[in-house]
Order: C-alpha cells, then sequence, then structure tokens
C-alpha cells in the first residue's frame, strides 16, 4: 500500500531563516506530488506541483520554492523566511483516479 | 476565480443522529469531487471520490453526491458517533489545472 511521510511535524524558525521541508511516498511509482498551505481559517491554497522529476509549476508568486530531486521525493524551500511564511504545510500526491492523499502536514511557526 | 462553499461551518448533534454536510461550488466543468476529514493538528484523510461521470459513492455510514448541473454536493453520514467529530472539506477538481479548490470546512462536534 502507498503511504506518504512528512517531516519535520513541527517547525519554530526566527524571520530571515531558512526552510526545508521534506516529503516522501512509497508505494507508488511517478505520482503527481503536491505542496499546499492552511492558514488559520482560510482554505487550503495549492502552492506548487510536479509532474515529474524536476519539473515544479508554481501556483502562486511568493517566498518559497519546490524541488523534486527524486522521483518520490518533493522538498519545500526558503532562503529567508518571513512571518507571513507561518501556517500549516502539507504534502500530498495523487493517484491515477485522481485521488488526492495527505501527508500529516508540518506546522511552521516563524517568530 | 474557482470557489467552494460549505454549509454549515460549525454542526454540533446527539450520538445517533443522521446528519448532511453541503458542499456547492461555482464550476460546473469538474472532473471529480473529493470529500476529506480532518482532525485538529492532522493531515487530511480521504473519504470519498466522486468522478464527475458519478451521482454518489457509499462508504460504510458515509454517502456522498455529486450534481453537477445545481454545482452541489452533500455528504451524508448515518448514525453518528462521537469519533466522527471532526472538520470534513469538500474539494473539486476542474477539467482544466492540477489545483484542488477546497472549502472551508464544516466542524463537526458528536455529543455522547
Amino acid at each position: 500500500s502507498q503511504t506518504i511521510h512528512q517531516w519535520p511535524a513541527t517547525l519554530v524558525q526566527p524571520v530571515g531563516s531558512p526552510l526545508s521541508l521534506e516529503c516522501t511516498v512509497e508505494g507508488t511509482s511517478n505520482p503527481n506530488l503536491y505542496w499546499y498551505r492552511q492558514a488559520a481559517g482560510r482554505g487550503l491554497q495549492l502552492l506548487f506541483y510536479s509532474v515529474g522529476i524536476g519539473q515544479i509549476s508554481s501556483e502562486v508568486p511568493q517566498n518559497l520554492s519546490a524541488s523534486r530531486p527524486q522521483d518520490r521525493q518533493f522538498i519545500l524551500s526558503s532562503k529567508k523566511l518571513l512571518l507571513s511564511d507561518s501556517g500549516f504545510y502539507l504534502c500530498a500526491w495523487s493517484a491515477q483516479t485522481g485521488e488526492l492523499f495527505f501527508g500529516e502536514g508540518s506546522r511552521l511557526t516563524v517568530l | 476565480k474557482q470557489e467552494v462553499t460549505q454549509i454549515p461551518a460549525a454542526l454540533s448533534v446527539p450520538e445517533g443522529e443522521n446528519l448532511v454536510l453541503n458542499c456547492s461550488f461555482t464550476d460546473s466543468a469538474i472532473y471529480n469531487l473529493q470529500w476529506f476529514r480532518q482532525d485538529p493538528g492532522k493531515g487530511l484523510t480521504s473519504l470519498l471520490l466522486i468522478q464527475s461521470s458519478q451521482r454518489e459513492q457509499t462508504s460504510g455510514r458515509l454517502n456522498a453526491s455529486l450534481d453537477k448541473s445545481s454545482g452541489r454536493s452533500t455528504l451524508y453520514i448515518a448514525a453518528s458517533q462521537p469519533g466522527d467529530s471532526a472538520t470534513y472539506l469538500c474539494a473539486f477538481k476542474s477539467n482544466s489545472g492540477y489545483a484542488l479548490n477546497f472549502g472551508k470546512g464544516t466542524s463537526l462536534l458528536v455529543t455522547p
């Protein structure tokens, strides 16, 4: 069966520091991968998606970037965090049916 | 801009009641619609996926329907239990693009 792992689960970082969130999927090959952000009181917002290694599409302009160095690995990064980057970040993958499966999330607090 | 509205925003019911959560969306050209459950501080768990060619899907005590013409979906929960307490989100994927468009969710509390 397929599983998705996301880490770290919780992160507290000062403004201006770098960020790296990692996500890996097991049990499937060539999945579509996604990074979503969930801010308090708002719906989930798609940040990045990837249909293959090295292929990244950004949905919104922002302080973040994403990379896919391996087929089942997706990384969310920032060189310098802003206060507004605080939120709950969720990695997801989609099956051939289009069904979306999420990881457990990473809560980022920027102070 | 594609929008998803979920009503009610919050709901409290006694254990054993049957309940309906509503979701409306603005794009009739949908590819699929998915219902999720989210427990506090956790990721989203997929409950049901309805393809655009389908009218409903069932899993255990859950039944989701889709009416593309009216832009509506409902999630029916039978014989609710305290363990059903969570936030329920609906999301649709349009025929164009990769993003799922999410509602803000319905927060459900089932009291013993």
